[in-house]
């Protein structure tokens, strides 16, 4: 079955420590993204790419960083620059014509402390 | 920039039919969306409007207004597994197809 995948569902971390979160898909989507959710709140584009090796930041990208080494994968790291680090983060992807339709992994949920 | 509005909660009856509206503003608009997600769990995508109208699947349909900046999700015959959050987003123009949520409604429904 083709789709998203997200690990690890529940990470917890000290503050001041970086940590990467993994998105991998096999449904050959072009274009991937990341989304942080806080709670009663929409979702918030942190970073996206279109094609391998190659990212834009979102609306929020201070404190998060990314890289596109492969058209499966792209895993994010939240680094210690992040001031409010905990949230529910999800990765999707669309194909190349269809950014409407969405397709959004399990999700992981990150507590700092 | 761009900015949607939808009711924070909503709450109907098993086996009636609830609306759940959204108006945004925004440029280069190209269609409007809707997801929905379960508590804990991933938005999955309902519908995509792009023209005026209503669109229809299954038990949701979804209607826009591209003239009144306006559209709606429409849940008919509702069933107690419908409790979720209901989230409008807008396709717009911005270098690549860029999708904005707005910040959800939470519908429940009762016995």
């Amino acid at each position: 079955d083709g789709g998203i995948t997200q690990s690890p569902k529940y990470l917890f971390r000290k503050e001041g420590q970086n940590v990467t979160l993994s998105c991998e898909q096999n449904l050959n989507h072009d274009a991937m993204y990341w989304y942080r959710q806080d709670p009663g709140q929409g979702l918030r584009l942190i970073y996206y790419s279109q094609i391998v090796n190659d990212f834009q930041k979102g609306d929020i990208a201070e404190g998060y960083s990314v890289s596109r080494e492969k058209k499966e994968s792209f895993p994010l790291t939240v680094t210690s620059a992040q001031k409010n680090p905990t949230a529910f983060y999800l990765c999707a992807s669309t194909a190349a014509s269809g950014a409407y339709e969405q397709y959004f992994g399990p999700g992981t949920r990150l507590t700092v402390t | 920039g761009q900015s949607l509005e939808q009711p924070s909660e909503v709450t109907a009856v098993e086996g009636a039919i609830v609306q759940i509206n959204c108006t945004y503003q925004t440029s280069g608009f190209y269609g409007l969306s809707w997801y929905q997600q379960h508590d804990g769990g991933a938005p999955t995508f309902l519908s995509y409007n792009a023209l005026d109208g209503l669109e229809e699947t299954g038990r949701f349909s979804s209607f826009l207004s591209r003239s009144d900046s306006y559209g709606y999700l429409l849940l008919q015959e509702l069933q107690m597994k419908d409790s979720a959050s209901y989230f409008c987003a807008v396709v717009s123009s911005g270098g690549y197809q860029k999708v904005t949520f707005g910040t959800g409604t939470k519908l429940q429904v009762i016995p």
